[in-house]
């Protein structure tokens, strides 16, 4: 079955470092999402993308951040200069085109732990 | 503003029904989504309402009243497997969702 796949699983780094988070959506699907969930907090909405650009993003998703989709797979989220509260699951997720297009996959997600 | 309520915890009994509320006020309706989400796991999709109504999936059911703001979604013949956080997810405009704080379920022997 297809599946969304994140790398790394973990990723440890120092506070003002830069980070980019990687993620193959599914290879049919059109519409790209970020969300980030604090530890024992709710998930939150960061960013859609669609037809190579940003179609959403949310108050989170500041100038410190920043989503590409370098080739035909990949979809990345990149943070500037992380900070200690960028501490969090960040989840990525797609969807396709047809009918269930708003049926969002989701994931493993990357821990990202800023020290 | 936009809000989604939904209980922290429930506590059922396995081979029972359990039913979960969320209540929303969002600007913007355009579906209303279940997912379960184990601990340390990635959200998984369960069920979505766009219109009001019961839709059937097996065990799970889930029922929207857009008049109301209301959902529930109801799990039949609960097993231990079903012990996880339920998450409820409006999209509002455009390709924007917003997840409520999740319920978490506890199911016992």
């Amino acid at each position: 079955e297809p599946e969304v796949t994140q790398t790394p699983s973990h990723q440890v780094t120092q506070m003002g470092q830069e980070v980019i988070l990687r993620c193959v959506p599914i290879s049919n699907h059109l519409y790209f999402y970020w969300y980030r969930q604090i530890l024992g907090q709710k998930v939150e909405f960061l960013v859609s993308f669609y037809n190579n650009e940003i179609s959403e993003k949310s108050e989170i998703f500041d100038d410190q951040f920043s989503v590409e989709r370098p080739d035909g797979s990949n979809f990345t989220l990149k943070i500037r200069s992380t900070k200690l509260e960028d501490s969090a699951m960040y989840f990525c997720a797609s969807s396709s085109r047809d009918r269930e297009t708003n049926i969002q996959y989701f994931g493993a997600g990357t821990r990202l732990s800023v020290l | 503003g936009q809000n989604i309520d939904q209980p922290t915890e429930m506590t059922a009994t396995e081979g029972a029904i359990v039913q979960i509320n969320c209540t929303y006020q969002t600007s913007g309706f355009n579906g209303l989504f279940w997912y379960q989400q184990h601990a340390g796991e990635a959200p998984t999709f369960l069920s979505y309402n766009v219109l009001d109504g019961l839709e059937e999936k097996g065990r799970f059911s889930s029922f929207l009243s857009r008049s109301k703001g209301y959902s529930y979604l109801l799990l039949k013949e609960l097993q231990m497997k079903d012990s996880a956080s339920y998450l409820c997810a409006v999209k509002t405009v455009g390709q924007n969702f917003i997840f409520g704080p999740g319920t978490r379920l506890s199911v016992l022997p």
